[in-house]
């Protein structure tokens, strides 16, 4: 168990809509990762945060955004959801801001958008 | 940025070991080495990552080149668990971000029983 909570565990939605997805650290953690992975595709970096803060973007779609609470949760929104928006979803953590501390990844989301 | 090369796949015997290598010619100065697994449907796990030194720990070792252009990682005993994707990752400091861990196709290890 990495100790990074994320849910759902699976969602199942309709084009158009939109969701959320919720990952909470390890605790003390206070960098949150999220990570895109679909079938023909590696994980692909969507976007960090640290302490609230946006510090990384990657290919994140318009569409998507994110966010860190002061709680240090943190929530990804994927709105107008298309066919090919289906993927699992990671969120990983790690105690420091910067790039040479181990990352911890939850268990993911799986979303399936018909 | 800093990019790695893995083999696309490898296989092994149970309770073989396995050196899985990693080429990063580019690696910066102050950049560690990450080592990340993903068995199927899961997450990546992490493995092992260093500096310079070569590393242990309960789960591999990690023989770093002394001019840290590649790197090595053993799995002393191969068992069927052990199957997975592996990852060897460098930080990515594309677009001006030193926080980045970005992931390539790794190799995928096949353990024989």
């Amino acid at each position: 168990d990495s100790g990074v909570t994320q849910t759902p565990k699976h969602l199942i939605t309709a084009t158009g809509q939109r969701v959320t997805l919720r990952c909470s650290p390890r605790s003390g953690d206070l960098s949150v990762y999220w990570y895109q992975q679909s079938l023909d595709q590696g994980l692909q970096f969507l976007i960090q945060y640290y302490n609230g803060e946006e510090r990384a973007k990657g290919n994140i779609l318009e569409r998507f955004s994110a966010q860190q609470f002061p709680d240090l949760h943190s929530e990804l929104n994927l709105s107008s959801l298309e066919l090919g928006d289906s993927a699992l979803y990671f969120c990983a953590s790690r105690s420091s801001g910067d790039g040479n501390s181990p990352l911890h990844f939850g268990n993911g989301t799986r979303l399936t958008v018909t | 940025d800093a990019k790695t090369t893995q083999p696309n796949s490898m296989e092994s015997n149970e309770e073989e070991p396995v050196h899985l290598p990693c080429n990063h010619s580019t690696i910066s100065g102050t950049d560690y080495i990450h080592w990340y697994r993903q068995l199927p449907s899961q997450g990546p796990e992490y493995v092992i990552h260093g500096l310079t030194s070569n590393v242990n720990n309960r789960m591999a070792s990690l023989a770093i080149a002394e001019d840290r252009k590649s790197s090595t990682l053993i799995l002393h005993r191969a068992t069927l668990r052990d199957a997975a994707v592996y990852y060897c990752i460098l930080r990515d400091r594309s677009g001006g971000s030193n926080y980045k861990l970005t992931f390539g196709k790794g190799t995928l290890l096949t353990v024989n029983p």
